[in-house]
C-alpha cells in the first residue's frame, strides 16, 4: 500500500493555463513537504506545511495543508515553461522522509 | 559551499561487477540518506546514516551496503551488480530528520547490462 497518493499521475497543459495537483493519504502527519525536480536534477525544497488548514504561497504557487494533516495541494497560477517537472510530496516524523510518486508537469509555450 | 556532491555522473557496469557510488557534502550535516529513482517512480530510500558510525536500513537494501566514516562522505558499494539495480541513485543530507530540509546531489545514473 502506497503510503502517499499524488494524483494526477503526469499533466500536460499549455502556458498560462491553471492546475493544481494533490498528496493524500489516510495516515495524519506532523508535516508534509513539496519537492520540484527537474530533468537530470536532484529534487529541490519548496515548501514544508506543518500545520492543519495552512496555505504558503511561493511566487505563483500555492501549497495548502488539508485541515486533518492527511492530504495537502498544490496550485500553480499561470503555468510557464519553467514550470516543468516532477512535484514529490513527503511526509516525515522522526524518521526519514517517505516519498509520493509525484505528478510530473508538463507546461508547454 | 558546493552542497552534496556525487561521483560518477553515469556509469555501465556488467553483471557481477562492482561498483562504489560517491557522496559527500560540505555542510556539516548529521543525517546523509542514499536513495534509488526509477522511472515513473517516486524515491526510494535504500540507506541512511545519522552520524558517522552510525547506519540503517531504509525501504530497499538488498544488494547494497554503506559506511559512514566521516561526517561528510556516505559512499554506497553495489556488490554484485544486477540488471534490477539499473536506476538513478541519489545521495540526500539534511540536518536532522523530520521537517529539515533534505539537500540532494544532482545523480548518478546507473545502468547494469
Amino acid at each position: 500500500t502506497q503510503l502517499l497518493e499524488q494524483s494526477p499521475q503526469f499533466l500536460s497543459i499549455q502556458e498560462g493555463e491553471n492546475l493544481t495537483v494533490y498528496c493524500n493519504s489516510s495516515s495524519v502527519f506532523s508535516s508534509l513537504q513539496w519537492y520540484r525536480q527537474e530533468p537530470g536534477e536532484g529534487p529541490v525544497l519548496l515548501v514544508t506545511v506543518v500545520t492543519g488548514g495552512e496555505v504558503k504561497k511561493l511566487k505563483r504557487l500555492t501549497f495548502q495543508f488539508g485541515d486533518a494533516r492527511k492530504d495537502s495541494s498544490l496550485h500553480i497560477t499561470a503555468a510557464q515553461p519553467g514550470d516543468t517537472g516532477l512535484y514529490l510530496c513527503a511526509v516525515s516524523g522522526n524518521t526519514p522522509l517517505v516519498f509520493g510518486k509525484g505528478t510530473r508537469l508538463s507546461v508547454i509555450a | 559551499n558546493a552542497g552534496v556532491t556525487q561521483t560518477p555522473k553515469f556509469r555501465i557496469l556488467k553483471i557481477g561487477q562492482s561498483m562504489t557510488l560517491q557522496c559527500t557534502q560540505d555542510m556539516n550535516h548529521n543525517y546523509m540518506y542514499w536513495y534509488r529513482q526509477d522511472p515513473g517512480m517516486g524515491l526510494k530510500l535504500i540507506y541512511y546514516s545519522v552520524g558517522a558510525g552510525i547506519t540503517d536500513k531504509g525501504e530497499v537494501p538488498n544488494g547494497y551496503n554503506v559506511s559512514r566514516s566521516t561526517t561528510e562522505d556516505f559512499p554506497l558499494r553495489l556488490e554484485l551488480a544486477a540488471p534490477s539495480q539499473t536506476s538513478v541513485y541519489f545521495c540526500a543530507s539534511s540536518r536532522t530528520s523530520g521537517r529539515y530540509t533534505q539537500y540532494f546531489g544532482p545523480g548518478t545514473r546507473l545502468t547494469v547490462l
